[in-house]
């Protein structure tokens, strides 16, 4: 099993530029989030996914668009990047913990992309 | 809002030296505390979650605890391995399994 694995692990982009970051679980997991990490704010939560075919808001949601086409991908675009956008993204997945023991809760992390917006 | 604040921001103990990392919650209905090292360049990693108070859980030099508006991660004789960034996350419920995160404890272990 490979986990959560994100695509890609550095990018660059000018300002205004658009980007796709992928995200695959091979866990069969039905909850996926997307969260970004900035120094001193932790991890917030721009957008989540409780299933195939539907995407909700996070905490932080401004400025991005998620698809959840398949199961196993979740996909975090920036249609136009800015610098604030400047920032390491994380995608995490976890099971629906209806029908699991709350031990199976906990949310599985990939290595992270790491965006810069010049 | 569910508010999670950890503390110290950063903690350098020597070899052996034991010591515990707070972290303080407030959450409307906690569904579960949860533990997670994270490396430099990596992705969280995760270690316990606590689901009522009074509950103990423990791995290797690690013993995580649980009360009603706070928990502490215990870091027996520790080693140079167990440095790294502590994060805490509560999950309320009702949200999806949503995780709502502490800003983290900067651990430093040195010889």
């Amino acid at each position: 099993n490979a986990g959560v694995t994100q695509t890609p692990k550095f990018r660059v982009l000018k300002t205004g530029q658009s980007m796709t970051l992928l995200c695959a679980q091979d866990m069969n997991h039905e909850y996926m989030y997307w969260y970004r990490q900035d120094p001193g704010m932790g991890l917030r939560l721009i957008h989540y996914s409780v299933g195939e075919g539907t995407t909700a808001k996070g905490e932080v949601p401004d400025g991005y668009n998620v698809s959840r086409l398949k199961k196993q991908n979740f996909l975090l675009g920036l249609e136009s990047a800015a610098p604030s956008q400047t920032s390491v993204y994380f995608c995490a997945s976890t099971y629906d913990r209806r029908g699991h023991l709350p031990s199976y809760n906990e949310q599985f992390f990939g290595p992270g992309t790491r965006l810069t917006v010049l | 809002e569910d508010q999670v604040t950890q503390s110290p921001e950063a903690l350098r103990l020597q070899e052996g030296e034991s010591s515990s990392l707070n972290c303080s919650y407030t959450v409307s209905g906690l569904r579960g505390l949860f533990w997670y090292r994270q490396d430099p360049g990596k992705g969280p990693e995760f270690l316990f979650t606590l689901y009522s108070a009074g509950e103990e859980k423990e791995k290797e030099r690690l013993k995580a605890t649980l009360t009603k508006k706070e928990s502490f991660l215990h870091i027996t004789a520790p080693k140079p391995e167990d440095s790294a960034t502590y994060l805490c996350a509560v999950q309320a419920s009702g949200t999806a399994s949503k995780l709502t995160f502490g800003t983290g404890t900067r651990l430093q272990v040195t010889l």
